[in-house]
C-alpha cells in the first residue's frame, strides 16, 4: 500500500526555472494539501483541494500553482523558481476536510527537497 | 492571531526514561494533532484528539480543553523514537489550515 507518494523526491533548480512536483494518493481521499517546511517555522500551507477539479489558496500561495484534473493526483507548478521557495515541500490527503469540522487524520508523502539557486 | 506553542525545542533522554512534550494552543479549537517526523523522512500522523486521553503501544496522547494545553508522552523511551515531534490545531472556522508548532527534536541515547 503505497499511501502519499511524492516526486521527484530531491531537485535543484536556477533562478527563473519551471518545475512541477507530483503527489499521488491510491486512498481514495476528497481532500489534497501541499505545505512547505523551513527550518525554525511550522509547516505552512501552500494549497489545497478538496475534491477532483478544485483547488483553493493556503497561506502561502504566491509563487505556486496547483492543478487536480484526477482525484487520486495534486500537481504543484513552480513557473518561475526563485531563491525563497528553496524549502522541503510535502502533500498530504486526508478522508475529511483538515482544518473543519470533523477534521480526517493526515496522510503525509515522503517530501520533496527543493533547492533554487 | 491562533498560534501553537511546543515545548522544549529539543530534548535529549536517556533509553528507558519517560518522556513529555508539550503543545499549548489558543481557544477554539476541534482536533489537535500529534505528529511525528524522522530525520530525512516523511512525517507520520500519531494521535488525534479532542478531549481526554488516547494511548498507542508507549505512547500517549493527552488534551486538557480547559488549560488549552496537550502532552505528547513517552513511555520506557527507544533510540527508535528520536525524531522530530510536531502538534498541529485544527481551530475551528478555519478550513483546512491547520496551524502546525515548530516541533520537539527529540534525541534517545543508549
Amino acid at each position: 500500500n503505497a499511501g502519499v507518494t511524492q516526486t521527484p523526491k530531491f531537485r535543484v533548480l536556477k533562478t527563473g526555472q519551471s518545475m512541477t512536483l507530483l503527489c499521488a494518493q491510491d486512498m481514495n481521499h476528497e481532500y489534497m494539501y501541499w505545505y512547505r517546511q523551513d527550518p525554525g517555522m511550522g509547516l505552512r500551507l501552500i494549497h489545497y483541494s478538496v475534491g477532483e477539479g478544485t483547488t483553493a489558496k493556503g497561506e502561502v500561495p504566491d509563487g505556486y500553482n496547483v492543478s487536480r484534473l484526477k482525484k487520486q493526483n495534486f500537481l504543484l507548478g513552480l513557473e518561475s523558481a526563485a531563491p525563497s521557495q528553496t524549502s522541503v515541500y510535502f502533500c498530504a490527503s486526508s478522508a475529511k476536510l483538515a482544518g473543519g469540522p470533523g477534521t480526517g487524520e493526515l496522510f503525509f508523502g515522503e517530501g520533496s527537497r527543493l533547492t533554487v539557486l | 492571531k491562533n498560534e501553537v506553542e511546543q515545548s522544549p525545542q529539543n530534548l535529549t533522554a536517556q533509553e528507558g526514561e519517560f518522556i513529555t512534550i508539550n503543545c499549548s494552543y489558543s481557544v477554539g479549537i476541534s482536533a489537535l494533532h500529534w505528529l511525528q517526523q524522522h530525520p530525512g523522512g516523511g512525517i507520520v500522523s500519531l494521535f488525534m484528539l479532542s478531549s481526554g486521553k488516547k494511548k498507542h503501544g508507549r505512547l500517549i496522547a493527552t488534551i486538557n480543553i480547559q488549560e488549552k494545553h496537550s502532552s505528547l508522552h513517552i513511555t520506557a523511551s527507544h533510540p527508535r523514537d528520536s525524531a522530530v515531534y510536531i502538534c498541529a490545531a485544527d481551530y475551528t472556522g478555519t478550513a483546512s489550515k491547520l496551524t502546525f508548532g515548530t516541533g520537539t527534536r527529540l534525541q534517545v541515547t543508549l
